[in-house]
């Protein structure tokens, strides 16, 4: 039971557009929401993050929305650049947990098209 | 700055064989954790570290041991491999209350036959 869903296995996008790569939730108990981006042969790095108290995030090129109620957040890159390519995993912490421990969406490959 | 370096980046075993996965982060982080991932299942945690000394079972342990060696080593260890074990396992760290952002090594691809 994936509490963490990424329904989008993949995403193709033209160089200069927006993508916007989607995640829903179903534990209500999260309060702390992260995007990650992943390179073939390399580990996932931090991208943006989002507390539940807030409804949006940006950071540069890069915005993060996150609607409570339905329990969706989303990732917007604008203007998306062919660098840009890769896995994208949403994430989420419950409240209090102890060690900070994330529960992962299964990702997003964006590809973007020069 | 190395940040998480994991050893080794490639293994492939026979079933049943053993072998342990070494991770080591220079950043001082008191947490560190093992995920697996798996085609279409994102990042599942195996075992995590809150702070040296002590260790817990995550969402996938069955088949894992961890040991927490000092700081700044976890290591993960297979006791009997089995194909069902054939991943890319990262490992990651971070600190206590740091907006829970953890940073994670590149990455052991290991093959079980």
């Amino acid at each position: 039971d994936q509490q963490v869903k990424q329904n989008s296995p993949s995403l193709s996008v033209q160089e200069g557009r927006i993508s916007i790569l989607n995640c829903d939730y179903t534990n209500s108990m999260f309060d702390y929401f992260l995007w990650y981006k992943k390179y073939p042969a390399e580990g996932p790095t931090f991208l943006i993050s989002i507390s539940s108290i807030k409804d949006k995030n940006e950071d540069g090129r890069f915005t993060v929305f996150l609607n409570k109620s339905a329990k969706h957040l989303s990732l917007h890159i604008v203007p998306s650049q062919p660098g840009d390519s890769a896995v994208y995993f949403c994430a989420a912490s419950p409240a209090g947990e102890y060690g900070n421990k994330l529960v992962f969406g299964a990702g997003t490959i964006l590809r973007v098209k020069s | 700055n190395a940040g998480v370096t994991q050893t080794p980046k490639f293994q492939v075993l026979k079933t049943g064989q053993s072998m342990t996965l070494q991770c080591a982060q220079d950043m001082n982080h008191n947490s560190m954790y093992w995920y697996r991932q798996d085609p279409g299942m994102g990042l599942r945690l195996i075992y995590y570290s809150a702070s040296e000394g002590t260790t817990d079972k995550g969402e996938v342990p069955n088949g894992y041991n961890v040991s927490r060696l000092n700081k700044r080593e976890f290591s993960l260890r297979l006791e009997s491999a089995a194909p069902s074990q054939t991943s890319v396992y990262f490992c990651a760290s971070s600190e206590v209350g740091a907006k829970n952002i953890q940073y994670f090594g590149a990455g052991t691809r290991l093959s079980v036959l």
